[in-house]
This record gives C-alpha cells, structure tokens and sequence, in this order.
C-alpha cells in the first residue's frame, strides 16, 4: 500500500533554533499534504494545507511565519518551525492523499509515522 | 468548536469482548467517515470507513455501524485482543472541491483490552 515517510522522526533541539521536518508519499504523487500537531494524549489538530506549487492554507490561530510549510513537490511537503521554543514541543504528523485509488473526488489518505520534536 | 463528537475517552474490555465507540456529528455535508488506529509514537492508520449511503460495513473483526439520520456512527471491535488495544479516532470529511481531504477528527478513545 501506498506509504508516507516522515523525517527526521525525532528532533531534540535548542531554544531560538529552526527544524525542517520533512514529509514523502513513497509511491504515489501528493498535490495536497496536510499538517498536523498532537499534544499527548489529545487529538490531531489541523495546522495547514500544504499544496503543490502554491502557498500553504493555514487553520485560524496558527502562525504562518512561525510554521513555515513548502510544498516544492508531488511528492515531498516541508515544515519548518521557525525560531522554536520549548512550548513548539509536540509530535507533528503529516498525511498525504493517494488521489489515484477510489472514485472521483474520493482517495485514502495516509498518514507518515510522526515526528516528535522537543525543544529544550 | 467540535465538528465530531466521540465517546467514551477510555474504554476497558476484557479479551474476547466487544469494544464499542460512538461518533456524533452536526454536519450534513460530510460524505467520507473513516477510523484510525494509533499506536504510541506512530501516526494514525487508516483501519475501517464508511460512506453515508450504506448502513454497516464489516472487515473482519471491524464493524462501523452508520445512521444518517441520527447523523451517528460507531465502530465496533468484536472479539477484543491485547493487541488492539491503542487509540482510536473517528473522522469526517467533506470529500469534494475545496476541502477535499481535510479531516475533522474526533477526541479519541484510549481502548485497553486486557487479556
């Protein structure tokens, strides 16, 4: 089946300091890969659209400039956390949709395997 | 403001029982609503979903039990093992045009099946 690759998938880094997680569909091409934050024990929150070739949509209250995201490809989706702090610290989990399995309009999504960030 | 609406938070269920978790949602719209299974310290898997115009779908010892008027759906885990213990998470989505793909998910249910 189709596989979404999530890198690195642990980060240690200090306060003040930028981190590029970096987000692959394996085997299938991604026009659309969407960003997600996990605190423990808590749902996924949505943090943005990333899209191919165009600028990232951002859900409300999530800073742009803080949560960089690069889709510079159709099949690898960036994000970059900006000058990072320790309350930056979370797992982000990123997915991406197999727009060639299932009907129009329709396509499984799949999810890479998380990259768990910690700022000290 | 909670799209999908999900319980219990935590469900303990002896191996061999039937581990049962219930979604609600407000909006008719949605068209597309999956299950994932999470592990600790591994992304959501994609583990059952159903379609508003069938009423159950069954794969293997997962069952999700959809009704569109009551606008619930719940998925049912029939003889329980230790090894499905994990988190689950229901899911909907407006599966067209501009919100295609995007995800509203559910709180998640912490299911312990204890052996």
């Amino acid at each position: 089946g189709a596989v979404v690759s999530q890198h690195p998938s642990r980060v240690i880094c200090k306060s003040g300091t930028s981190v590029k997680i970096e987000c692959r569909s394996l085997d299938f091409q991604a026009t659309t890969m969407f960003w997600y934050r996990q605190f423990p024990k808590k749902s996924l929150m949505l943090m943005a659209t990333s899209n191919e070739g165009s600028k990232a949509t951002y859900e409300q209250g999530v800073e742009k400039d803080k949560f960089l995201i690069n889709h510079a490809s159709l099949t690898l989706s960036t994000l970059t956390v900006t000058s990072a702090h320790p309350e930056d610290s979370s797992f982000y989990i990123c997915s991406a949709r197999d727009e060639s399995t299932g009907t129009a309009n329709t396509g499984e999504l799949f999810f890479g395997e998380g990259s768990r960030l910690t700022v000290l | 403001q909670q799209q999908v609406k999900q319980s219990p938070q935590s469900l303990i269920v002896q191996k061999g029982g039937i581990s049962i978790i219930n979604c609600a949602y407000e909006n008719t719209a949605f068209d597309y609503f999956p299950w994932y299974q999470q592990f600790p310290g591994k992304g959501p898997a994609l583990l059952i979903a159903i379609r508003p115009d069938v009423s159950e779908k069954k794969e293997g010892r997962f069952t999700i039990s959809f009704n569109k008027s009551a606008k619930q759906f719940s998925l049912h885990i029939m003889d329980s093992q230790p090894g499905d213990s994990a988190t689950y998470f229901c899911a909907a989505v407006v599966d067209r045009g501009s919100t295609l793909g995007r995800l509203y998910f559910g709180r998640g249910t912490q299911l312990t099946v204890w052996p």
